[in-house]
């Protein structure tokens, strides 16, 4: 079975502070992909990344980074200079990779999400 | 990028009555379709993967009685929540596939339902 773990339930930081947003998974799958989500107040889910198990390359997207461990099943999310804007939560997701006759295929195991909140 | 819409966005029904939510790929054909429930302050729960042309797949523990999904064409899917009760009450989203050999996945804004 899949799970995703996302420790952190809430943190809080003021503007222009780092913050790192952890997130552990357990699957038994060779290949997979990895998510991570933003969902502001409004409730619609925000595509952030998509990684694939294959793909242990960080990855940087102005204010957003991304480290992918195989070794540790980890795959954190840091954003630099925070800003009030990035107040939401965020989700970290992982689903199977195609599999053959499969019918799961593409079903997304969310984490418990982290509440992130950013003072001015 | 790829749009997924849901209608209605906000629904207020009477317990027993039954609500049916849409869930379409505007600008993509899409063979599965994946709705999720969430409740406040929680994260999204899959309830069932709807694959265009055949019945749903529900996780367990969702009442597929009480959950109907309908994947009539390549673009709508459809949730419909039976005999509603108060405890029905929730975030519900749906996720569109695009294509059958990439694993993206796109979501509508969510639906949320109160049973008074």
């Amino acid at each position: 079975a899949q799970k995703v773990t996302q420790a952190q339930t809430e943190i809080s930081v003021v503007e222009k502070e780092d913050v790192t947003l952890d997130c552990v998974y357990e699957t038994r799958d060779t290949t997979y992909y990895l998510f991570w989500y933003k969902q502001p107040p409004s409730g619609e889910l925000v595509f952030l990344i998509r990684r694939n198990s294959f793909d242990e390359q960080n990855e940087i997207s102005g204010r957003y980074s991304w480290n992918f461990q195989k070794s540790t099943s980890s795959f954190n999310f840091t954003i630099t200079a925070s800003q009030v804007v990035d107040s939401a939560v965020y989700f970290c997701a992982l689903s199977e990779a195609k599999r053959a006759g499969g019918t799961s295929y593409g079903k997304l195991t969310f984490g418990q999400g982290t509440i992130l909140t950013v003072h001015p | 990028g790829a749009v997924v819409s849901q209608h209605p966005s906000r629904v207020i029904c009477k317990s027993g009555t039954s609500v049916k939510i849409e869930c379409r790929s505007l600008d993509f054909q899409a063979t599965t379709m994946f709705w999720y429930r969430q409740f406040p302050k929680k994260s999204l729960m899959l309830m069932a993967t709807s694959n265009e042309g055949s019945k749903a797949t529900y996780e367990q523990g969702v009442e597929k009685d009480k959950f109907l999904i309908n994947h009539a064409s390549l673009t709508l899917s459809t949730l419909t929540v039976t005999s509603a009760h108060p405890e029905d009450s929730s975030f519900y989203i749906c996720s569109a596939r695009r294509g059958t050999g990439r694993n993206e996945q796109y979501f509508g804004p969510g639906t949320r339902l109160t049973v008074t």
